[in-house]
């Protein structure tokens, strides 16, 4: 299996700009999660979906965050518009059943907005 | 308030000796616990796990220890190699409700020759 792909591995934009980050979970995996890393706040999680359905997106910092789930094997997170407090690594991360613990990570978006 | 915390930010140790990794967390309801392993560049990848009706978990060089009592959780790597360096965390969910991962800050292990 490939694991869990995101793309693109590093984005860079500029302030106010639109930016949509990418995640294909490990094929069968009913959970999806995405997750960003800052040096402040360490790795947080931002929401999570089961079946394709937005379980808790509590963890979403602002209205300028959305994501998406429209089947099972795609995920997208959009930030619109971007700021340079959103620079960080976003992770993707699946597992095959919500109760399941282990979840598997993509590789991150590295993004950088200046 | 950090639910999960990994108080030693880098840990260095010599290759073969034995590395020890600690946790503490602040919530009692938590009833599994992690540890994943992250290179740079990469995503963490998973490593061992323990359930809290357990308080040791073997795996090879890996073990994790789990003191109920004192909220704390240690991974112990013996004997410590240099592919041992690598960003750790721990990370604590309750599986009740929704079994979402809360991680601690890291800690950076850096394995000597």
């Amino acid at each position: 299996d490939a694991g869990v792909i995101q793309s693109p591995r590093h984005e860079v934009t500029e302030m106010g700009q639109e930016v949509t980050l990418r995640c294909k979970p490990i094929s069968g995996h009913n959970s999806l999660f995405w997750y960003r890393q800052t040096m402040m706040r360490g790795l947080e999680l931002l929401i999570y979906f089961n079946n394709n359905v937005p379980i808790d997106d509590s963890g979403m910092p602002e209205d300028r965050f959305s994501a998406k789930m429209p089947n099972a094997s795609f995920s997208t997170l959009k930030i619109q518009p971007s700021e340079p407090r959103d620079s960080a690594v976003y992770f993707c991360a699946s597992s095959l059943r919500l109760a399941q613990e282990t979840q598997y990570f993509g590789p991150g978006t590295r993004l950088l907005v200046l | 308030d950090q639910q999960v915390k990994q108080n030693s930010p880098s840990l260095s140790v010599q290759e073969g000796r034995i590395s020890i990794l600690n946790c503490d967390y602040t919530n009692s309801m938590f009833d599994y616990f992690l540890w994943y392993k992250k290179y740079p560049a990469e995503g963490p990848t998973f490593l061992i796990s323990i359930s809290s009706i357990k308080d040791k978990n073997e795996d090879g060089r890996f073990t994790v220890f789990l003191n109920k009592s004192a909220k704390h959780l240690s991974l112990h790597i013996v004997p410590s190699q240099p592919g041992d360096s690598a960003v750790y965390f721990c990370a604590a969910s309750v599986r009740n409700a929704g079994n979402m991962l809360t991680f601690g800050g890291g800690t950076r292990l850096m394995v000597k020759p």
